[in-house]
């Protein structure tokens, strides 16, 4: 069965500084892979997804992720990140079984951002 | 255009209550599925609903149940509500009902059970 870790439970970092949230992935196959956002009292947000071809997505809001497959991981990364970037981030395998789709997501990462 | 639209917002209940919840998908979307989101966890797969036909469901007992309307317009219902079903339920639409489609979710319904 597929699984989704984000070792990470809570992560905080200044403002301006860089980011990168871990995540990784258990599927047999080439998974289809995203990012989302959850604000406070809000629903999921879609940050980047990664199907195939180039291992470096680039996404909204000035995320990026890079997939690499010999280490099943698909890490969120941000250069510069601004205190709005506080939320929620959860990362989450999409699969086909029989007629059926849906998505795997890991435990989430909570980002604080200090000012 | 209107995104995913989930009513109630909030919603109290006490044990052995039914609950139904209620998703309007985006307009185009003929594919929705519902999550459950226990405080601190990620979202859990409970159905899929595709051209108004389940297509999956999840590790969640019979007392969930849901079903999609010619409109495709859903609703989740649970019976016999227990404590353990407090939580978050999300609402998500795709254009389809294939891996690749992008799921759009909505604010959620917060369900408390006491």
């Amino acid at each position: 069965a597929q699984s989704v870790t984000q070792p990470d439970i809570h992560i905080t970092v200044s403002e301006g500084a860089s980011l990168e949230l871990r995540c990784n992935y258990s599927y047999g196959a080439t998974p289809y892979l995203f990012w989302y956002v959850q604000s406070p009292g809000q629903g999921l947000q879609l940050l980047l997804k990664y199907f195939s071809g180039d291992t470096l997505v680039q996404g909204i809001k000035g995320f990026e992720a890079e997939f690499k497959r010999s280490q099943s991981s698909f890490n969120l990364r941000k250069p510069s990140v601004h205190w709005s970037d506080a939320a929620e981030y959860f990362c989450a395998v999409g699969r086909s079984t029989g007629t059926a789709s849906k998505l795997t997501f890991g435990t989430g990462t909570r980002l604080q951002v200090t000012l | 255009d209107a995104g995913v639209t989930q009513s109630p917002t909030h919603l109290i209940k006490t044990r052995g209550q039914h609950v139904t919840l209620r998703c309007s998908p985006i307009s185009g979307h003929k594919s929705v599925s519902w999550y459950q989101q226990v405080l601190g966890q990620g979202p859990q797969f409970i159905f899929q609903y595709y051209e108004k036909e389940e297509r999956g469901r999840g590790n969640f007992p019979d007392r969930f149940s849901a079903r999609q309307f010619p409109n495709y317009s859903s609703e989740l219902n649970v019976n016999a509500l227990l404590l353990g079903d407090s939580a978050l339920y999300l609402c998500a639409s795709s254009l389809s009902g294939g891996a690749k489609n992008i799921q759009y979710f909505g604010a959620g319904t917060r369900l408390s059970v006491l």
